[in-house]
């Protein structure tokens, strides 16, 4: 049982390269979400997913695009990268009922 | 819109002191609150999840209460240890929505 995984776990891009940051979870949640964290800011939504085939917007969806084909796979993608994008990206999912948030261990992304 | 703050932002305590951790937000209409702890360079791990039916939750040395009627969760920890040494997030979910709104993290260090 290995949680949520991320991959990358670092990536670099020059800005306007695109990219897909992958999220799995094998705890068949129906939830999931991406989040960034950048400093003196806390974490902030990006989006999220209540199910296989739906995404809605979070907080920050600007610039970003996602999917969620698989219920255990939830990938977000940056077409034209910004070096405002420059952050630490995490992926979490939760089950049906009020439980608990399981977070990834993170993605490391740096725009040049 | 819910707004999430932890003050203080920084918190520094000698070895063996009980602390508390304060988490406010502007919404009371939430289902559940929960504390994360986060290590340098690492992912969020869940410490307690409070619903919104719920007062209290203790787990070893820590307890997080909630008031809702004044927008409040403590986290109280006992007998602190230089391992407690960690940023320390709340998120509130907010009913009616999937999601959650994070504070920006009380950065708590202890002294041997």
């Amino acid at each position: 049982n290995a949680g949520v995984t991320q991959t990358p776990k670092f990536r670099v891009l020059k800005t306007g390269q695109s990219m897909t940051l992958l999220c799995a979870q094998d705890m068949n949640h129906e939830y999931m979400y991406w989040y960034r964290q950048d400093p003196g800011m806390g974490l902030r939504l990006i989006h999220y997913s209540v199910g296989e085939g739906t995404t809605a917007k979070g907080e920050v969806p600007d610039g970003y695009n996602v999917s969620r084909l698989k219920k255990q796979n939830f990938l977000l993608g940056l077409e034209s990268a910004a070096p405002s994008q420059t952050s630490v990206y995490f992926c979490a999912s939760r089950g049906l009922s009020r439980e608990t948030q399981y977070f990834g261990p993170g993605t490391r992304l740096l725009v040049l | 819109k819910q707004e999430v703050t932890q003050i203080p932002a920084a918190l520094s305590v000698p070895e063996g002191e009980n602390l508390v951790l304060n988490c406010s937000f502007t919404d009371s209409a939430i289902y559940n609150l929960q504390w994360f702890r986060q290590d340098p360079g690492k992912g969020l791990t869940s410490l307690l999840l409070i619903q919104s039916s719920q007062r209290e939750q203790t787990s070893g040395r820590l307890n997080a209460s909630l008031d809702k009627s004044s927008g409040r969760s403590t986290l109280y920890i006992a007998a602190s240890q230089p391992g407690d040494s960690a940023t320390y997030l709340c998120a509130v979910g907010t009913s009616g929505t999937y999601k959650y709104i994070f504070g920006t993290g009380t950065r708590l260090k202890v002294l041997a």
